[in-house]
């Protein structure tokens, strides 16, 4: 079982539509978790850190839930420019190498 | 632009050769990582610098890859020998480690892209 799961999609949906996406993690010692967005055949960028209250920015928002050792990341009014990849991260700081980024979910915004 | 700069952007190979990646972070940042990235899959882990002492390396790292950053600042990850298996996108981030005890942004360059022929 990989440490880090996700859906690997393609999520297509049509634009200003809802999505949610799902990433679990296995270990229960993970400590801090984020969500970044990959573009086709460039680097990952931060797009969020998800804190235990869950944190919105803008129409994103990110939810943790430590008992069921799941985040997930919900995009309103979805935007054609939010066609990419999303990758979860989780990690423990006593380590680097625990820093552990998911497959990644691609979502596809149809206009 | 102050981002992080990876050079080269591309590299092709032949199986067998020598190559060196060489990776400079935001100026400010204390940590330095590597990634490979393959289609398909998240980054992972291979190697990780805070100044220039490297604190950790993956088990995915062989003996053919070695990583340095001698002063600190600017790192370069070689591949000896190349093998076909080595093709993908390899990754450099950087960050400024805190004193929060959590866990710091990481900002990537635009990667490397390696073809082993």
């Amino acid at each position: 079982r990989k440490e880090v799961e996700q859906d690997p999609g393609p999520f297509n949906v049509p634009e200003g539509a809802t999505v949610a996406f799902n990433c679990t993690y296995s270990n229960s010692a993970s400590q801090s978790f984020f969500w970044y967005r990959q573009d086709c055949r460039k680097e990952p960028k931060l797009l969020m850190s998800v804190y235990s209250s869950g944190n919105e920015d803008g129409r994103f928002t990110a939810q943790l839930n430590r008992a069921s050792q799941y985040i997930s990341l919900l995009i309103r009014d979805s935007k054609l420019s939010d066609s990419a990849t999303y990758l979860c991260v989780v990690t423990q700081h006593s380590s680097a190498s625990k820093i552990i980024f998911g497959s990644g979910t691609r979502l596809s915004i149809r206009p | 632009d102050t981002g992080v700069s990876q050079d080269p952007r591309h590299k092709i190979t032949k199986r067998g050769q020598n190559v060196t990646f060489r990776c400079d972070p935001i100026s400010e940042h204390n940590r330095l990582y590597w990634y490979r990235q393959t289609l398909g899959q998240g980054p992972e882990f291979l190697t990780y610098f805070q100044n220039e002492a490297q604190l950790e390396k993956s088990r995915l790292l062989s003996d053919r890859f070695s990583a340095e950053r001698p002063k600190g600042s600017f790192s370069t990850l070689e591949i000896q020998r190349t093998e076909q298996g080595d093709s993908a996108m390899y990754l450099c981030a950087s960050s400024l480690a805190g004193t929060s005890g959590n866990q710091e942004t990481q900002y990537f360059g635009p990667g490397t892209r390696l073809l082993v022929l």
